[in-house]
């Protein structure tokens, strides 16, 4: 087995910081995502990385950045924090890309901007 | 564009009786929709319940089903008596199986379930 960790668990940011997110996997998987989740809303993609070094935007990525440092990190930045956001944003992995395979899920981290 | 539509929560339910959560989707981009339904339980991350790649099959894991119904474009998630354990919030899910989308899911906003003791 292995397990998704990230960091960090709440954060809260001020108007127009940059704040970042940090995910670890050790599963040794080659694809890795930031979801973002509102309140009753859907999981919704923001970034995705097929393998190391690769990094490729999803449906939500304008105002957030990614960097996949290794293969086992993955990284977020909210670019410019926006007044009253508040979200969840779930990191998650998978084996391989194009084969539907299962994607493993952290516990998130909460956003609060004031 | 593709979207899952599933049962507003919270549902709340007896332990012993049955549950349904519906979830319909709309894949005017797929060709070959696979479904999913992962699950969220208090305090632990979001897992894969179950998924079923192919139309008109079923999928089971820990007492639930959902049968894949191409023609009504549904998805529904049941199980025949529930417990307390099972209080979580379900998520259903569409994906491509098409390689160049690779593992893209969209998600439906999660149904909230409570279970009475």
């Amino acid at each position: 087995g292995g397990i998704i960790t990230q960091t960090p668990k709440f954060l809260i940011g001020q108007e127009g910081q940059k704040l970042t997110l940090k995910c670890q996997q050790n599963f040794n998987h080659d694809t890795m995502y930031w979801y973002r989740q509102d309140s009753g809303k859907g999981l919704r993609l923001i970034y995705y990385s097929i393998t190391e070094n690769d990094l490729q935007k999803g449906d939500l990525s304008e105002g957030y950045d990614a960097s996949r440092e290794k293969k086992s990190s993955f990284s977020l930045t909210v670019t410019s924090a926006q007044k009253n956001e508040m979200a969840v944003f779930l990191c998650a992995s998978s084996p391989r890309w194009g084969y539907q395979d299962t994607q493993y899920f952290g516990p998130g981290t909460r956003l609060l901007v004031l | 564009g593709d979207s899952v539509t599933q049962t507003e929560g919270p549902v709340t339910v007896s332990e012993s009786e049955s549950l349904i959560i519906n979830c319909t989707y709309s894949a005017t981009s797929i060709a070959y929709p696979n479904l999913f339904w992962y699950v969220r339980y208090p305090g632990e991350g979001l897992q894969l319940l179950l998924k079923v790649i192919t139309a008109g099959q079923k999928g089971s894991s820990r007492g639930f089903e959902a049968t894949y119904n191409k023609e009504t474009t549904s998805f529904h998630l049941q199980k025949a008596s529930v417990q307390e354990s099972d209080s979580a919030v379900y998520y259903c899910a569409l994906g491509d199986m098409t390689n160049s989308a690779g593992n893209k899911l969209t998600f439906g906003i999660g149904t909230r379930v409570l279970v009475r003791p």
